[in-house]
């Protein structure tokens, strides 16, 4: 059975451009969590969905940041105008239950 | 203000004895509390939890202990295999989906 997938495994970007992030939860898991890794740190929780809905986003850092799930499904993190301090590991984890959340390899960002 | 912290950023341990991997926390609203394991290059994957009802929970050589008194959990490995090498975070969650995380511990079994 597939587990979470992320795209791209790595990105390097110029400071002051835009990204996308993308997650493929588990099928059939109706809630999903985008967490940032940042290097020696533990994840820090950015938002939830559940199903397509966008229950909490009091994680996001700055409005720069945006996530969508428009079908329920596959999740998308943009960063606009990305910045140094954006450097840091994405991890996205999706769920069944909302309790035992399972991760994605994580989408490693580097703002130059 | 760091809400879970692990003191010990790494720990090593001979092949066949026990880890103990530490982990303190302050919001005394926690009341459920995970460890997961981390791979270069992979995500956390989940290993063990307590419910704050419990004070220990058990999964073959996994063990997990919580002195809510105390506001401290340790996640007990016996016997230490060197396949358990890996970065441990634990979580703490206060009824919610949201999970506080530590910053980890790298944890080094030797052969």
């Amino acid at each position: 059975g597939a587990g979470v997938s992320q795209s791209p495994r790595y990105k390097v970007a110029k400071r002051g451009q835009d990204v996308a992030l993308r997650c493929d939860p588990i099928s059939g898991h109706v809630s999903l969590f985008w967490y940032q890794q940042a290097l020696g740190q533990g994840p820090e929780f950015l938002t939830y969905f559940q199903n397509e809905a966008q229950l909490d986003k009091s994680g996001l850092p700055s409005d720069r940041f945006f996530a969508e799930r428009p079908e329920g499904s596959v999740s998308t993190l943009k960063i606009q105008r990305t910045q140094q301090e954006d450097s840091a590991v994405y991890l996205c984890a999706s769920s069944f239950t909302g309790v035992e959340q399972f991760f994605g390899p994580g989408t490693r960002l580097t703002v130059l | 203000d760091q809400q879970v912290k692990q003191n010990s950023p790494s720990l090593s341990v001979q092949e066949g004895r026990i880890s103990i991997l530490n982990c303190d926390y302050t919001n005394s609203m926690f009341d459920y509390f995970l460890w997961y394991k981390k791979y270069p290059a992979e995500g956390p994957t989940f290993l063990i939890s307590i419910s704050s009802i419990k004070d220990k929970n058990e999964d073959g050589r996994f063990t997990v202990f919580l002195n809510k008194s105390a506001k401290h959990l340790s996640l007990h490995i016996v016997p230490s295999q060197p396949g358990d090498s890996a970065v441990y975070f634990c979580a703490a969650s206060a009824g919610t989906y949201k999970y506080i995380f530590g910053t980890g511990t790298r944890l080094k079994v030797l052969a």
